[in-house]
């Protein structure tokens, strides 16, 4: 069974910019959920989408969203980029009809705002 | 003060040492506890999932959960170089506001020496 596909692993961006990340969860699962993950302040929760719907949201600001679509897959949008910004990106997938159920990580999508 | 505290380490061990991976925790609605495995680029890797407090075991790794001390621990026997890695706890609460959310310490970095 393939695993989370992030896409794509690296971007290099300028300060303005907007980026678009992508994510495949694994077959079956319906919840995707992102995180970004920076060395000062480790990993931290950006949203969780179940059924194309926004059901939980982390706190960061509003030029951080995202979106699912009809078969599950899941793209996050970064506009108005500023250099901290910079990060790994990293999208987990689980089934979604419980609260709890476990999260299987993608390897992430390395972004550098320049 | 950050909900779930990690000590970063970095924690150096010679091959075949018994490794002791720990995290405390402020917030007593967390119920479901996870150990994450984080190879340098790439995603995290799930090693454990616990509900509450006790036991479990799996090969050559333990999980320790104390809720009354607000307390998890993470066991690694007979350590291999090839479990040199960071190591992250999560912790999640029940609920739908909590879905896809989990709560990560800063991770480990544990290094094993041949």
């Amino acid at each position: 069974k393939a695993g989370v596909t992030q896409t794509p692993r690296y971007l290099i961006k300028t300060r303005g910019q907007q980026v678009t990340l992508s994510c495949s969860p694994i077959s079956g699962h319906r919840s995707v959920s992102w995180y970004q993950q920076t060395p000062g302040q480790g990993l931290q929760f950006l949203f969780e989408y179940f059924s194309e719907t926004q059901r939980n949201k982390g706190n960061f600001p509003g030029r951080f969203s995202g979106r699912q679509f009809s078969n599950s897959r899941s793209e996050m949008n970064v506009s108005t980029l500023e250099l901290g910004d910079s990060a790994l990106y990293l999208c987990a997938s689980s089934g979604g009809l419980a609260t709890n159920e476990k999260l299987f990580f993608g390897s992430g999508t390395q972004l550098s705002v320049l | 003060q950050k909900e779930v505290e990690q000590d970063p380490g970095p924690l150096s061990v010679p091959e075949g040492a018994i490794v002791s991976l720990n995290c405390t925790y402020s917030n007593s609605a967390f119920q479901y506890f996870m150990w994450y495995r984080q190879y340098s680029r790439k995603g995290p890797e799930l090693l454990m999932y616990t509900y509450s407090s006790g036991n479990k075991e799996d090969g050559r790794f333990t999980a320790q959960v104390d809720k009354s001390s607000k307390y998890i621990s993470l066991f690694i026997r007979d350590s291999q170089p090839s479990d040199s890695a960071t190591y992250l706890c999560a912790m999640s609460a029940r609920g739908s506001s909590n879905t896809g959310k989990l709560i990560f310490g800063q991770g480990t970095t544990l290094q094993v020496k041949p």
